[in-house]
């Protein structure tokens, strides 16, 4: 398996425009999470999904960002519209079920620039 | 969730053991404890994970204190490749996979 997925690697947009952070999970698992890191605030959860509904939504900052999951094999994470301090690198991960025992798998992440 | 806390940095010799301790005295009887490392420009990366016992995989060992207030990650013999940021993470059994990181530990292993 490839492993995580994420695209693009690098993204740099101007203030006001609308950002669109793509994940293909691993094959088989069936929870998903959306990640934010920044140096201030370290690694932050956004959003996670389980068999692809919204489970825990509480860390989308606001109501600016937005994530979907339409099928087991994509999710998207939407900014719109983009501001600088959404500057990050977001991270897109996979697990399965297994309860405890369950690690989770990340991508390499985007690098989000808004200027 | 239970609070964890580890050094901010720590440096170890290439070829050493690299002891890394995290203290996690709140951490209640149905919590695991995590690690994962992330090294720089990369996500991070599942390392082992232990709820009593001590644990030992081909990455690293984990002790657990007895009273599990605290726990240690030994890396063997680290190398320059294992210059990395180690987060410990308490998490509940039933916490739906969720991981919420702290600060980290910032390795940096010298030749």
């Amino acid at each position: 398996d490839a492993g995580v997925i994420q695209s693009p690697r690098h993204e740099v947009t101007e203030m006001g425009q609308e950002v669109t952070l793509r994940c293909k999970p691993i094959s088989g698992h069936d929870y998903l999470f959306w990640y934010r890191q920044t140096m201030m605030r370290g690694l932050e959860l956004l959003i996670y999904f389980n068999n692809n509904v919204p489970i825990d939504d509480s860390g989308m900052p606001e109501d600016r960002f937005s994530a979907k999951m339409p099928n087991a094999s994509f999710s998207t994470l939407k900014i719109q519209p983009s501001e600088p301090r959404d500057s990050a690198v977001y991270f897109c991960a996979s697990s399965s079920s297994g309860g405890a025992h369950s690690e989770q798998f990340f991508g390499p992440g985007t690098r989000l620039t808004v200027l | 969730d239970a609070k964890t806390t580890q050094p901010t940095s720590m440096d170890c010799a290439e070829g050493r053991a690299a002891n890394l301790p995290c203290n996690h005295s709140t951490i209640s009887g149905n919590e695991y404890v995590y690690w994962y490392r992330q090294i720089h420009s990369q996500g991070p990366q599942y390392i082992i994970h232990g709820l009593k016992n001590n644990e030992t995989n081909e990455m690293a060992s984990l002790i657990i204190t007895e009273d599990r207030k605290s726990s240690t990650l030994i890396l063997p013999h680290a190398t320059l490749r294992d210059t990395a940021v180690y987060y410990c993470i308490v998490r509940p059994v039933n916490a739906g996979n969720m991981l919420t990181f702290g600060g980290g530990t910032r390795l940096m292993v010298k030749p």
